[in-house]
Parts: C-alpha cells; structure tokens; sequence
C-alpha cells in the first residue's frame, strides 16, 4: 500500500521569503510523484511531477522539487514567495502496479503575509 | 485554464430530489475520475472510467450513480442525498488510467462543482 504524509499543515510565510513544503512518502514499490496546487475555490492543478530521470524537477510559478530515494521524499520549494502564492498544496503518489491512483496528501495551506 | 469543464458550478438540492452533475474533456483522454473533496481535506477518489466501462468504484453509496456517455462525457447522478454529501465534486481525466500499468499519467482536474444538500 501507498502514504503520503505531509507533515506541515499550515506554513505562514513573508513576502518574497523562500518556502519549502515537505512531503514524505512509503511504498513498497517505485513511484510516481506529483505535486497540485488548489487556489481558493479552484480545482487542483498540476505544479510539476517526477516521473524518471533527473531528480530535481521544475514546475510552474518557479517552483521546483527534489526526489529523494533514499530519504523517501518529494519536498517542494520556491525561492522567493508571492502573494499569489498563497494556496493549498497537495503531494500524490501513483504507485507503478496500480491503475493511476493517485493518493494525496492532508495538504499544505500556504499562507504568504504581506 | 482548465480542459476539463464543468456544470453547474454551484447546486442546491433537496433530500429528496435528483440532480445531475456533468463533465466533459477534449484531450482525447480515455479514463475519466469523479472526486469528491470537503474543504480543507484532500480529494477522495469516487469513480474512475477507464475507455467507457467503470473501472474502480470506491465503494461509494448508491445514491451516486456516474454514467459515461461517450469518451468525452462524463455524469454523476445525484438522488436521495444527505446533509454530509455536501461538497465539492471534482471530475478530472487522465490519458489512460483505472488498469494496471497505466500509473504516471498526469491528472488533469476540472473547476468543480459546489454541491450544497438541504
């Protein structure tokens, strides 16, 4: 069976500060990992995903994640915040024997202060 | 902006009336989902369609009852709900999904519909 922890459920954050969202995950499998973004009443969307290769992935807004294999991790960071930042952000895993299910994260609430 | 579209985006009903949520995708997507989300929580999965045949039904109520028209379309039908159904739906889609080996195809998720249940 496939996790994902999240262990900070609310991070206040300053204007133009870096944020690093944490994201942890078990499985007895390989993994696909992905990263979503729900602005106030949105849906969710896509930030950025690690599928293979190199380990630290790109995203949009300037956001960016490194896979971790060894330390089971897919933390989320970005080097100076916004406002428009401000947001709920989910970590999902989609393990490689099941049919694209995506199990998520609690979440994250990203709150950047003025 | 979003592929996958929704309606209606907000709904009342009543306990006893029946409503339809709709969905529809025009990236060729073959496996579609149906989300359930209560706010501040992550979404729960429903349903997942995969090539028109309901693939995973996460052991949901039978007041739910989703339909996949064709490949682009994609309906839950809502009867005799409760209070605590209240939320927002979400249906999304992905390139293939709902069968082993399709794992890593990116979820691409609608707007939603707020659903209110009086």
């Amino acid at each position: 069976a496939q996790s994902v922890t999240q262990l900070d459920s609310q991070v206040p954050v300053f204007e133009e500060a870096p944020v690093e969202l944490r994201c942890n995950y078990s499985s007895s499998v390989s993994v696909y990992l992905f990263w979503y973004v729900q602005y106030p009443n949105q849906g969710l969307q896509l930030l950025l995903k690690y599928l293979s290769g190199s380990t630290l992935v790109k995203g949009i807004n300037g956001f960016e994640a490194e896979f971790n294999k060894s330390q089971t991790s897919f933390h989320l960071r970005k080097p100076s915040v916004h406002i428009s930042d401000t947001a709920e952000y989910f970590c999902a895993v989609s393990a490689l024997n099941t049919g694209n299910q995506f199990y998520f994260g609690t979440g994250t609430s990203l709150t950047v202060i003025p | 902006d979003t592929e996958v579209t929704q309606t209606p985006k907000h709904l009342v009903m009543g306990m006893t009336n029946k409503k339809s949520l709709k969905c529809e995708q025009h990236m060729g997507h073959r496996a579609m989902y149906w989300y359930k989300q209560k706010a501040k929580k992550p979404p729960e999965l429903m349903f997942v369609y995969s090539y028109e045949k309901l693939s995973i039904n996460e052991s949901v109520p039978s007041r739910f009852s989703p339909e996949c028209p064709n490949s682009s379309l994609l309906n839950l039908h809502l009867h005799a709900l409760q209070p605590e159904d209240s939320a927002l739906y979400l249906c999304a889609s992905s390139q293939v999904g709902g069968r082993v080996g399709s794992a890593g195809n990116t979820i691409y998720f609608g707007e939603g519909s707020w659903l209110t249940v009086v």
